[in-house]
Formats: C-alpha cells, sequence, structure tokens
C-alpha cells in the first residue's frame, strides 16, 4: 500500500505568479481533500475533490483551484500570489467523502515573496 | 465553517503522568469527529474518527470521548511518555467532509 504523496516539499515564488502543487492519493482512495495550514492555525479547509468533481469548498478564493486526474491525483493550483498564501499546504486522501478516515501526505512549505 | 476550539493550547507534562485536552465545536449539524496526532516533521496521523453521541474509543493509551449533544470532545492519555510529545488535532465535520481543524494543544512529555 502507498502512502500519500506531495510535490514539491518546499517551493519559493514571488508575489503574482502561479503555483502548481501535486497530491498522490493513497490506493485504493477516491477522494482527496487540501488543505492550508498557516503559522500558529490549524489546517484549515479549502476544497475536496471526489471522483474527479469538486465536492466542497471552504472560504478561499477563486484563484484557488484544483484538478483530480482519473487515477484520483490531485493538483492545487494557486493564481495571482499573495504573501499570505505562505503557509504549509496538507492534502489528504480518504476511501469516501463522508467522515471517512484521512491519510495524510508530509505537505509542501510554499513561500511567496 | 464550524468553530472549533481546542484547550489548552499547549501543556508541559512530567513522564508518567495522565493528561487530557478538550476539543469544543458547534452541536449543531454535526457529521463526524475526528482526532489526529502531528508530530513534528510529520505527516498528520488519524487517531479516531468518531459519530456517534456517547462514543468512546481507545488505542493504547489513548481513549477519546464524545458529546455531539453539548458539543465537545475528551482526548486522554494515560501515563505520558516522551513519543507522545506532538500537536494533538480535533476536526469536526459537519458532512460532506467539510472539515473543521481546530488550532491544536501541543503536548511536551518531560523525560
Amino acid at each position: 500500500e502507498t502512502g500519500v504523496t506531495q510535490s514539491p516539499t518546499h517551493l519559493i515564488k514571488t508575489r503574482g505568479q502561479q503555483v502548481t502543487l501535486r497530491c498522490s492519493s493513497q490506493s485504493g482512495h477516491n477522494t482527496v481533500s487540501w488543505y492550508q495550514q498557516a503559522l500558529g492555525q490549524g489546517p484549515q479547509f479549502i476544497f475536496q475533490y471526489y471522483r474527479e468533481e469538486e465536492n466542497g469548498r471552504g472560504n478561499f478564493p477563486p484563484r484557488f483551484s484544483g484538478l483530480q486526474f482519473p487515477n484520483y491525483s490531485s493538483e492545487l493550483n494557486v493564481n495571482a500570489l499573495e504573501l499570505d498564501d505562505s503557509a504549509l499546504y496538507l492534502c489528504a486522501s480518504s476511501s469516501g467523502p463522508q467522515g471517512n478516515e484521512q491519510f495524510f501526505g508530509p505537505g509542501t512549505r510554499l513561500t511567496v515573496l | 465553517i464550524l468553530n472549533v476550539e481546542q484547550s489548552p493550547q499547549s501543556l508541559h507534562v512530567q513522564e508518567g503522568d495522565s493528561t487530557n485536552f478538550t476539543c469544543s465545536f458547534p452541536s449543531s449539524n454535526f457529521y463526524a469527529l475526528h482526532w489526529y496526532r502531528w508530530e513534528t516533521a510529520k505527516s498528520p496521523e488519524a487517531l479516531f474518527v468518531m459519530t456517534l453521541n456517547g462514543d468512546e474509543k481507545k488505542k493504547g493509551r489513548i481513549s477519546a470521548t464524545l458529546n455531539t449533544k453539548e458539543g465537545y470532545s475528551y482526548l486522554y492519555i494515560k501515563g505520558s511518555q516522551p513519543e507522545d510529545s506532538a500537536t494533538y488535532l480535533c476536526a469536526p465535520s459537519g458532512g460532506y467532509q467539510k472539515v473543521t481543524f481546530g488550532t491544536g494543544t501541543k503536548l511536551q512529555v518531560i523525560p
């Protein structure tokens, strides 16, 4: 069984740039959720993808977008980066969208200068 | 989005002491509550998923209880060990995986 992986592990961008973060879900999981964890806060829910469709979204602007592929891996795209986007981005996969146990990846640390 | 509060924010205990933390959340529109342990430089690790009022779950020296009517959950650690040092996060969800995490309780167990 392969765990959840994320790439890259670290990333530095400048304001206004765009970034794509990637997540490979655990084998057998069809649901991926993305979270942003800013310093001193708990992870904040960005959105969830279930069977290639967005299935719920948190309080994030439209410049945060995502995709899920037929193999259930997922991308998080952030356009027009702002300084406040600097955070740890976590993805978590699960075997379904409702209250199932989530398995987290190690995260991508994004720094926006 | 649920308003989730965890207390205390941090605590230090001696090895062998037992401890507990609290997670408070709105009791309306509750679906499930997750507890996670997050060690530094690692991924959050799921401890428990609880759904029913009165649920009690146990894994080794760690246990948790759930009260959905009053909106709280307790996590207990019996006989704390240095390897228990981590941040413990609770995350209630209101269905369809709209999970809201608390800010966590950071536990430091002193040998």
